[in-house]
C-alpha cells in the first residue's frame, strides 16, 4: 500500500537543540518528495523538492535530505519562529498522485 | 495579490444550506486542487482539475460539487451538508507538463457545520 508515515507526531525543542524530523514511505515509483510547513489556520507553505536519492536543500535553519526509503528534515539551532507542522507529501504510484503524511508537530520553547 | 487566494476564510453553517468556496490563483497554473483537512489525518485529495478535465474521486460525497469556470478559478458548492464535514479546506494549484509539479496552497476555508 502507497503510504507516508512522519516521526515523531509531535516534538519539542529548546531554542538552539538542533534535530531531525522523518518522512518515511512505502510508494513506489518516486517522483518527487515535498515538505511543507503550515502554521496554525493556515494552508502549507511550500520549502522544499527532492527527486532522487542523495539530494540535499538547504534554507536557512532546515537541510532535507532524501533516500530511497525516507527522508529527513534537518533543523539547525531552531528559533521560536521556526514553530510549526512540518508536513511531507510523496509523489509516486499508481496515476502519479500525491501522498501526505499526518505532519510533525514542532514546539521550539525560547 | 499573489499566490493562492480563497474566501471566506471562515465559514459557519447549517446542515440545510447551500455555500460556495471560492479559489483563485495568480500563478499562470494549469491544474488546480481542492483538499481536506482534518485533525490528525493525512491531507485527503477530492477533486483535480488539469487543463479544465476533472479527475474523479468516487469517495468525495455528492453533496460536495466542484466547478471550474477557468484555468483560473475554482468553486467548490456546498449542500445538505453534515457534521463531521467541518474541516479545513485548502485549495491548491500547480503547473502540469507531462508530470505533477509542485504544488502551490491557498490560505484554506475553516469551515463548520453545525
Amino acid at each position: 500500500e502507497d503510504q507516508v508515515t512522519q516521526s515523531p507526531e509531535a516534538l519539542r525543542l529548546q531554542e538552539g537543540e538542533s534535530s531531525s524530523l522523518n518522512c518515511s514511505y512505502t510508494v513506489s515509483g518516486l517522483r518527487g518528495l515535498f515538505w511543507y510547513r503550515q502554521d496554525p489556520g493556515k494552508g502549507p507553505e511550500f520549502l522544499f523538492t527532492l527527486y532522487s536519492a542523495g539530494e540535499e536543500k538547504e534554507k536557512e535553519r532546515l537541510k532535507a535530505t532524501l533516500t530511497k526509503k525516507e527522508s529527513f528534515l534537518h533543523i539547525t539551532a531552531p528559533k521560536p519562529e521556526d514553530s510549526a507542522t512540518y508536513l511531507c507529501a510523496v509523489q509516486g504510484g499508481t496515476g502519479n498522485q500525491f501522498y501526505f503524511g499526518t505532519g510533525t508537530s514542532l514546539t521550539v520553547i525560547p | 495579490e499573489t499566490g493562492v487566494t480563497q474566501t471566506p476564510r471562515h465559514l459557519v453553517m447549517g446542515m440545510t444550506n447551500k455555500k460556495s468556496l471560492k479559489c483563485e490563483q495568480h500563478l499562470g497554473h494549469n491544474a488546480m486542487y481542492w483538499y481536506k483537512q482534518s485533525a490528525k489525518k493525512p491531507l485527503e485529495l477530492m477533486f483535480v482539475y488539469n487543463f479544465k478535465e476533472q479527475t474523479e474521486n468516487n469517495s468525495v460525497p455528492s453533496r460536495f460539487s466542484p466547478e471550474c469556470p477557468n484555468s483560473s478559478h475554482l468553486f467548490l458548492h456546498l449542500h445538505t451538508l453534515q457534521p463531521e464535514d467541518s474541516a479545513l479546506y485548502l485549495c491548491a494549484s500547480s503547473q502540469e507538463s507531462g508530470r505533477k509539479e509542485t504544488q502551490y496552497f491557498g490560505p484554506g476555508t475553516r469551515l463548520l457545520v453545525l
